[in-house]
C-alpha cells in the first residue's frame, strides 16, 4: 500500500462545476497536509494547506481533513479551464522532518 | 534570488556517464530537499538537508546517487554511472525554516534523460 493514494483520473469536469479531488493515507500520525498543482512540464505549487480536522477555505478552494478516516479532499468551485492541471496530495509523516510524502496526483481536465 | 534555480534545466546523458546537477535554494532557507518525480508519477523523496547537514537520505536509490551542500546554500546531486531508470525529472525545494507546516518552494527541476 503506498502511503498516499490519489485516484489518477483524468478527472473531467465542465467549466463551472466542482471538481472533487482526495487523497488518503496510511500513516495515522501524520499532522500536515499539502495540495499541490502542477501544470504540465512545470514545477509543483502549493495552493492550500491544512493541519487540523474541518474544512478550510481559500478563494475557490476548499481542503477538507479527517484524520479518524486518514482523509484529505479539495473541492474547487466555479472550475475554469486554468484550472486543468494535476493536482498532487502530499503529507508530512510526523517522525521525518519537514520532508512531504506525494501521492501519484490526479489529473483534472475542466472543459469549457 | 527570486525562487529556486536549477541547472541544468535538461540533460542528456550516455548510459555510465556520470552528472552533477545544481540546485540555487531560495536566499536564507534552512531546509533543501531533493525529489526525483518519473513520468506521471508524483515527486518520490530523495534526500533532505537541513543547512548544511544531511539529516535524511532514505530516499537515494543507490549508492550512485550522491548529494552535497557544503555550505548550507547551494546543493548537487550527482549521479554515478547514469542508467535509463534514472531518467526522470529531478526537483529541488526548499524551505525557510526546519520545522513542519512550513511551505516548500519548487524550483523547475532538471529533466535527465538517460540514452
Amino acid at each position: 500500500q503506498k502511503e498516499v493514494e490519489q485516484n489518477s483520473g483524468p478527472l473531467s469536469v465542465p467549466e463551472g462545476a466542482i471538481a472533487s479531488l482526495n487523497c488518503t493515507y496510511s500513516d495515522r500520525v501524520s499532522q500536515s497536509f499539502f495540495w499541490y498543482r502542477q501544470y504540465s512540464g512545470k514545477s509543483p505549487e502549493l495552493i492550500m494547506s491544512i493541519y487540523s480536522n474541518g474544512d478550510k477555505e481559500d478563494g475557490r478552494f476548499t481542503a477538507q481533513l479527517n484524520k479518524a478516516s486518514q482523509y484529505v479532499s479539495l473541492l474547487i468551485r466555479d472550475s475554469q479551464p486554468s484550472d486543468s492541471a494535476t493536482y498532487l496530495c502530499a503529507v508530512n509523516p510526523f517522525t521525518r522532518g519537514n520532508m512531504l510524502t506525494f501521492g501519484g496526483g490526479t489529473r483534472l481536465m475542466v472543459k469549457p | 534570488g527570486a525562487g529556486v534555480s536549477q541547472s541544468p534545466r535538461y540533460k542528456v546523458a550516455k548510459r555510465g556517464q556520470d552528472v552533477a546537477l545544481r540546485c540555487d535554494p531560495i536566499s536564507g532557507h534552512v531546509s533543501l530537499f531533493w525529489y526525483q518525480q518519473a513520468l506521471g508519477q508524483g515527486p518520490e523523496f530523495l534526500t533532505y538537508f537541513q543547512n548544511e547537514a544531511q539529516l535524511d537520505k532514505s530516499g537515494l536509490p543507490s549508492d550512485r546517487f550522491f548529494a552535497e551542500r557544503p555550505e548550507g546554500s547551494v546543493s548537487t546531486l550527482k549521479i554515478q554511472r547514469t542508467q535509463q531508470e534514472d531518467s526522470a525529472v529531478y526537483l529541488c525545494a526548499s524551505s525557510s525554516t526546519a520545522f513542519m507546516n512550513t511551505e516548500a518552494f519548487f524550483g523547475q527541476g532538471t529533466r535527465l534523460t538517460v540514452v
